[in-house]
């Protein structure tokens, strides 16, 4: 089973700073096989990124995805006060089981 | 526009059953693979299940005994049946489209979520 470990657990930035969010996994994969979430406090999660660098409909530029093998890297440049929030990382195995498998998740909080 | 809605009780007793249901409205519950995934108090998130669109399903081998994932075409509706539950099963339940992209099964279309409480 894939285990997906995030770090650092807490990033403290400000606005107009540059966040890098990593995600590396046990295993190693297809270099499209991962998946960002961003969860703000009451709301259901909401797609960021899929295949490890392609933004999801709606998403602002200033995200963006990368890696292969077993490290992949959120980038969000330029922070925003709407961007502090919880980051997940999402792979689905591709060895049984095959099962879809979230990242501890890294908060994003505002210095 | 495609949105998803969850409904459910939102105490359910130990050793019962846990029932919830997930209204798709914009498209049909036929045309698309669907998936639980639950969120208990403060923690991370955790996959619980999917159903394709023949109606097959793919548990979290940690729920799988007591999972079921179901799907009423003519309701336009999806299902989640936990059993057995204890508080343990508390969390935040969430319903959402499942997507692919290559060898990834990936959630781009997510429901509001439903607290559900595990208690006597």
């Amino acid at each position: 089973e894939i285990v997906l470990t995030q770090s650092p657990g807490t990033v403290s930035l400000s606005p107009g700073e540059s966040a890098t969010l990593s995600c590396r996994a046990s295993q190693s994969g297809s270099s499209s096989n991962l998946a960002w979430y961003q969860q703000k406090p009451g709301q259901a999660p909401r797609l960021l990124i899929y295949g490890a660098s392609s933004r999801a409909t709606g998403i602002p530029d200033r995200f963006s995805g990368s890696g292969s093998g077993t490290d992949f890297t959120l980038t969000i440049s330029r922070l925003e006060p709407e961007d502090f929030a919880v980051y997940y990382c999402q792979q689905y195995g591709s060895t049984p089981p095959r099962i879809i498998t979230f990242g501890q998740g890294t908060r994003l909080e505002t210095k | 526009q495609m949105q998803l809605q969850e409904s459910g009780p939102g105490l359910v007793k130990p050793s019962e059953t846990l029932s919830l249901t997930c209204n798709v409205s914009g498209a049909s519950v036929r045309s698309y693979y669907w998936t639980w995934i639950r969120q208990p108090p403060g923690k991370g998130l955790e996959w619980i299940g999917l159903i394709n669109t023949s109606g097959g399903t793919h548990y979290n081998p940690s729920l799988n005994s007591r999972v079921t994932i179901s799907i009423d075409s003519s309701k336009n509706h999806f299902y989640l049946k936990l059993t057995s539950v204890t508080a343990a099963d508390s969390a935040i339940y969430y319903c959402a489209r499942q997507n692919y992209y290559g060898p990834l099964y990936y959630m781009d279309v997510w429901g509001e979520g439903t607290a559900v409480t595990v208690s006597s």
